[in-house]
């Protein structure tokens, strides 16, 4: 069965950039795409952005000139970089398999890490 | 701004059926949004139920169905079980599933 683990520091100053780590166990990273997703403290979900495993990306208009999604394959992770964040960035962030040929089906998911934006 | 609405919360009896819905803001909800559901317990990671309208995950209870009902997407529980009880999100996506908006959450009660 798939599994995916978010790695990364939980507390990251104002304007410093968060960084986060995806690994992907029990499967390939190949021929899928990978997501992430967060979600604010007692809120609703928001999709930042995708990343197939070739390296081409998409990201949410409202993140994009802060958001890079990259992938290593040797290694079997995808990583999230989200630059100048401010507390409107804490978040519980999610990392994603997602299945184009699926309809594009958000099926895996990882615990998800939970990140505060805090001096 | 593209907006994803869904009932802010709804309340069901144990036994009984209850619909949930997705709209969007740029008109009516078609298959080429490819409507996702999920459900999420609280402190737990979102959980996939229905992709594109209407197909189930392997691990999907048999009482929930998707589909599209009068230009939104619908996700129906039918023979409603107290672990139903959870936060339920759509997910729609645009422009060829270049960007993904999901929707505000329903809060189900089984009560």
């Amino acid at each position: 069965q798939v599994q995916l683990q978010e790695s990364g520091p939980g507390l990251v100053k104002p304007s410093e950039t968060l960084s986060l780590t995806c690994t992907v166990s029990g499967g390939s990273i190949s021929s899928y795409y990978w997501s992430w997703i967060r979600q604010p403290p007692g809120k609703g979900l928001e999709w930042i952005g995708y990343i197939y495993y070739s390296g081409s990306t998409n990201y949410n208009p409202s993140l994009k000139s802060r958001v890079t999604i990259s992938v290593d394959t040797s290694k079997n992770q995808f990583s999230l970089k989200l630059s100048s964040v401010t507390a409107a960035d804490t978040a519980v962030y999610y990392c994603v398999r997602q299945i184009a040929a699926s309809g594009w089906a958000l099926d895996y998911w990882g615990q998800g890490t939970l990140v505060t934006v805090s001096s | 701004q593209t907006v994803v609405t869904q009932e802010p919360s709804l309340t069901v009896s144990p036994g009984g059926t209850v619909t949930l819905t997705c709209a969007s803001s740029t008109g009516a909800v078609t298959s080429g949004y490819y409507p996702n559901w999920f459900q999420q317990k609280p402190g737990q990671a979102p959980r996939a139920l229905i992709y594109s309208t209407i197909n189930k995950h392997s691990w999907t209870p048999a009482r929930f169905s998707g589909s599209l009902l009068g230009g939104k997407a619908a996700l129906t529980l039918s023979g409603v079980q107290p672990e139903d009880e959870a936060e339920y999100y759509c997910l729609l996506y645009y422009a060829g599933a270049q960007l993904g908006v999901f929707g505000g959450g329903t809060k189900l009660t089984v009560l």
